[in-house]
């Protein structure tokens, strides 16, 4: 069955670039099927979404980081990859890949926000 | 950004018995293509989220039918018919509009 695996470094300084990468495995990320997340959760916290992406490249995220997030995909390897840059203390969290399931319907297909399978998510710390 | 508060944060429930939970959402979920996009995920102690119920009531594969879903426009709920054991954790609901946002999450334990 599909499975997600993030990576990355679990510690990244403040004002650099977070980089992430989620691995598709059991199936192909290329499926028209599905959209692909990012989702956050700071330790005893609750979930942020942070973006998707479509197997075309086209993008959708959150607009409180917007400004510093760059979601891609690359089909070649099965992945899916984050970049969140001039990162601070509050981006700490527990970042999970995600897939949406897309509802289709009279000819088109909207995503559902069902997150069917999920990562075991990465934790990453932002500190000096 | 649509809010979505849950009621009650915390549901201590005997074994066995019914719990329920409830969401809100400060604008209808309702879709321009007539479906309504709200689900609900339980997170276990140390574990990713997993999706139990999606489109308000369709419960996912592998989901026990001690769970249902119900409700519409802006008012949901989360029913456990007998809970389990093994129902412990937190329960989230969330909806499709962009961007994507999340209830605040709804911690059920076992009294």
């Amino acid at each position: 069955q599909v499975q997600l695996q993030e990576s990355g470094p679990g510690l990244v300084k403040p004002s650099q670039t977070l980089s992430l990468t989620c691995t598709v495995s059991g199936g192909s990320i290329s499926s028209g099927s599905y959209y692909w997340s990012w989702i956050r959760q700071p330790a005893g916290k609750g979930l942020e979404w942070i973006g998707r992406i479509y197997t075309s490249g086209s993008t959708n995220y959150n607009p409180s980081l917007k400004s510093r997030v760059t979601i891609s995909v690359d089909t070649s390897k099965n992945q899916f990859s984050l970049k969140l840059s001039s990162v601070t203390a509050a981006d700490t969290a527990v970042y999970y890949c995600a897939r949406d399931l897309l509802n289709c319907s009279g000819g088109s297909c909207y995503p559902a926000g069902a997150f069917d399978i999920w990562g075991q998510g990465t934790m990453v710390t932002v500190s000096s | 950004d649509i809010v979505m508060t849950q009621t009650p944060l915390s549901s201590p429930v005997t074994l066995g018995q019914p719990a329920s939970i409830s969401c809100r959402s400060s604008q209808s979920l309702v879709h321009s293509d007539g479906n309504t996009y709200l689900s609900w995920l339980q997170q276990r102690p140390g574990q990713p989220p997993r999706l139990l119920i999606y489109k308000i009531s369709n419960r996912f594969s592998g989901v026990p039918d001690r769970f249902s879903g119900s409700g519409a426009g802006t008012d949901f709920t989360l029913k456990i018919s007998r809970v389990e054991a093994e129902d412990v954790g937190v329960y989230y609901c969330t909806q499709a509009t962009q961007p994507y946002t999340f209830g605040q999450g709804t911690k059920l334990e076992i009294k």
